[in-house]
């Protein structure tokens, strides 16, 4: 079946800019997080959906962070004001189930001028 | 607080040859789980095997397989007879396993294996 899909793969973007990530997960899983991966901070978890509840926020590093999921489905990841320290990969992963496995898409590689 | 240690510099080994990746963990959680991820150069994060706190044995996957050592914490990788195409960076990861908890995982800073011809 069709894996963790994400758009786009390479985004260059100017400083101060807003960028929008996008992240199609497999099909059925009610679980979605999104990690950012860069060369000073190594892998990181961002934020995490699960189903209808309550997003955990918890690791936004700013306000300029933020995130959406739509119809338990699609998710966007919005950064607002880009700063070079943005620049890093994005990746997105979804599980079935709290128990499970995640399973990655390949990524969004974000580069901040 | 959950933490993963991979303190390897890059690994070299010889194709068709066996090859161990360390990693060793720190968590207060009774329960979690161990993972190992493969990333080549494309950038995609490849699920490669799991190992739950509470398995007696040790999980295997193919030419993977994984040293479990729960009284140690340490959780190292086996990949036997290696292929070109095991090139790629190495992380081991791990998450508590309470349902409906945001099971995050937390990553180590992994491995980079090139493989020789």
């Amino acid at each position: 079946g069709a894996g963790v899909s994400q758009s786009p793969s390479n985004k260059v973007t100017e400083k101060g800019k807003d960028v929008e990530l996008r992240c199609d997960p497999i099909s059925g899983h009610t679980a979605l997080y999104w990690y950012r991966q860069s060369l000073g901070q190594g892998l990181e978890f961002l934020i995490y959906f699960q189903g209808n509840s309550a997003p955990d926020k918890s690791g936004l590093p700013s306000d300029r962070f933020s995130a959406e999921r739509t119809g338990g489905s699609v998710s966007t990841l919005t950064i607002q004001r880009t700063q070079q320290e943005d620049s890093a990969v994005y990746l997105c992963a979804s599980q079935q189930r709290p128990t499970d496995t995640q399973y990655f898409g390949p990524g969004t590689r974000l580069t901040v001028l | 607080a959950q933490k993963i240690t991979q303190t390897q510099p890059g690994m070299f080994v010889q194709e068709k040859e066996a090859v161990t990746l360390d990693c060793t963990y720190d968590t207060s959680d009774p329960s979690y789980g161990l993972f190992w991820y493969k990333q080549p150069s494309s950038g995609e994060m490849i699920f490669l095997i799991y190992q739950g706190s509470y398995d007696q044995q040790n999980a295997t996957e193919g030419r993977y397989s994984l040293n479990f050592q729960k009284a140690r914490k340490s959780a190292n990788l086996v990949i036997s007879a290696s292929q070109l195409g095991d090139s790629a960076m190495y992380f081991c990861a791990m998450r508590r396993l309470d349902t409906g908890a945001n099971s995050k995982l937390t990553f180590g800073k992994g491995i980079t294996l090139s493989v020789r011809p």
